[in-house]
């Protein structure tokens, strides 16, 4: 699976957007964007996940460059409960066998 | 989305014992289940990948005869950690996937281990 670049961590003010960046310039055609997110002391959660196209979901929105080799998550109204480390993941989907591999994500810091 | 459960949530065992946590998919078939470890500040490694009925398969580095796996059911995974000592200290994580295609993995709550 393509290899995935994110800055360690990030600051943004509760109630504004988070735009968290990634990385992905290896990325193959078959391969999908995934995000995660780790609340401390908790399972990851799954997030958000796409190919091509921009996707949006109760929780948040992917966007993704043209070329693919990169992506943003977006939380649109950022909450102190946001405050998590964020995994991007790629990832041939089709393969049930395929695990997740997670790099060190970037630590979202929500602050009042 | 679909509901990983892990028992217990946390442990606390003398070293050399042996310690067993449980992995339940509560609401879909997890053909495929896998066993992650995560110490303090670090991000998850994962150790094993098993699959119904199969033995497991372990990453490089994981001793298969301490971290023992059973995937005996399509809902029901279990990692033994036998003759536990204080480094496998640890946050023992499992995950389990359903079929093929797009679809997501899903998390347990994880488990805490100290061995004292």
């Amino acid at each position: 699976d393509a290899k995935t670049t994110q800055p360690p961590s990030m600051d943004c003010a509760e109630g504004r957007a988070a735009n968290l960046p990634c990385n992905h310039s290896t990325i193959s055609g078959n391969e999908y964007v995934y995000w995660y997110r780790q609340i401390h002391s908790q399972g990851p959660q799954y997030i958000i996940h796409g190919l091509k196209n921009n996707e949006t979901n109760e929780m948040a929105s992917l966007i993704i460059t043209e070329d693919r080799k990169s992506s943003t998550l977006i939380l649109p109204h950022a909450t102190l409960r946001d405050t998590a480390v964020y995994y991007c993941i790629v990832r041939v989907a089709t393969n049930a066998g395929n695990m997740l591999t997670f790099g060190g994500g970037t630590r979202l810091m929500v602050k009042p | 989305g679909a509901v990983v459960s892990q028992h217990p949530s946390w442990v606390i065992c003398k070293s050399g014992t042996s310690v067993k946590i449980e992995c339940r998919s509560l609401d879909f078939q997890a053909t495929t289940m896998f066993w992650y470890r995560q110490f303090p500040k670090q991000s998850l490694m994962l150790m094993a990948t098993s699959n119904e009925g199969s033995k497991a398969t372990y990453e490089q580095g994981v001793e298969k005869d301490k971290f023992l796996i059973n995937h005996a059911s399509l809902t029901l995974s279990t990692l033994t950690v036998t003759s536990a000592h204080p480094e496998d200290s640890s946050f023992y994580i499992c995950s389990a996937r359903s079929g093929t295609g797009v679809n997501e993995q899903f998390f347990g709550p994880g488990t805490r281990l100290t061995v004292l």
